[in-house]
């Protein structure tokens, strides 16, 4: 079965920093690329962050562009969000989402996690 | 900046139709944009409907059909049932590697 299971989430003040991780299985993991989609409370989905299959391209949306780095070890099956210097806007549920194909271009999402709860507040 | 829009809600009949719609800000919609479309329940994540305009998802019942309508991406809910009611999100590539959401449509079915 096709799974992707997010850890990392938590309450952190505002300025500091926290890494996100997403586990997946059930498929091979390096064919794909690999997206994080964030949603704040109450509000809709924003997509954040892609990565190819091959971690060789990231793309940012413009809000986290500089702050939050995405990175991925093939080897571990693993997906990463390193956030730095957040901010209460940033408080959200994040969702990690694998792409249908490898280079996160021209592209969409298939599968999707449950989401980790990310709170920024002091 | 580019803003995707969408109706912010609709209201179906059980065994209606309904088609919602995705927009941009600033210029038409095409195929080149690789339109795709969620469906999310309240504290739920996604589940994926339509990938690239027209292509369904594994699992998802042919009552969900995608499609350019004019200048439009759009989304086509054939004989709507009760379940179908939630919130459904397009998505269109930018290019350079960037996706954005549109603001979403509330679905009511009753």
């Amino acid at each position: 079965e096709v799974q992707l299971l997010e850890s990392g989430g938590g309450l952190v003040q505002p300025g500091g920093s926290l890494r996100l991780s997403c586990a997946a299985s059930g498929f091979t993991f390096s064919s794909y690329a690999m997206s994080w989609v964030r949603q704040a409370p109450g509000k809709g989905l924003e997509w954040v962050s892609a990565i190819s299959g091959s971690g060789g391209s990231t793309y940012y949306a413009d809000s986290v562009k500089g702050r939050f780095t995405i990175s991925r070890d093939n080897s571990k099956n693993t997906l990463y969000l390193q956030m730095n210097s957040l901010r209460a806007e940033d408080t959200a549920v994040y969702y990690c989402a694998k792409h249908i194909i490898a280079a996160a271009a021209n592209d969409a999402f298939d599968i999707w996690g449950q989401g980790t709860m990310v709170t920024v507040s002091s | 900046q580019t803003v995707v829009t969408q109706e912010p809600s609709f209201s179906v009949s059980p065994g209606g139709t309904v088609t919602l719609t995705c927009g941009l800000s600033s210029g038409s919609v095409s195929t080149s944009y690789y339109p795709s479309w969620y469906q999310q329940t309240p504290g739920q994540a996604p589940r994926t409907l339509i990938y690239s305009t027209n292509t369904r998802s594994s699992g998802v019942p042919d009552r969900f059909s995608g499609s350019i309508l004019g200048n439009k991406a759009a989304l086509t809910i054939t004989g709507a049932q009760a379940d179908d009611e939630s919130d459904y999100y397009c998505v269109l590539y930018m290019g350079s590697g960037i996706y954005v959401f549109g603001t979403g449509t509330k679905v009511t079915v009753l």
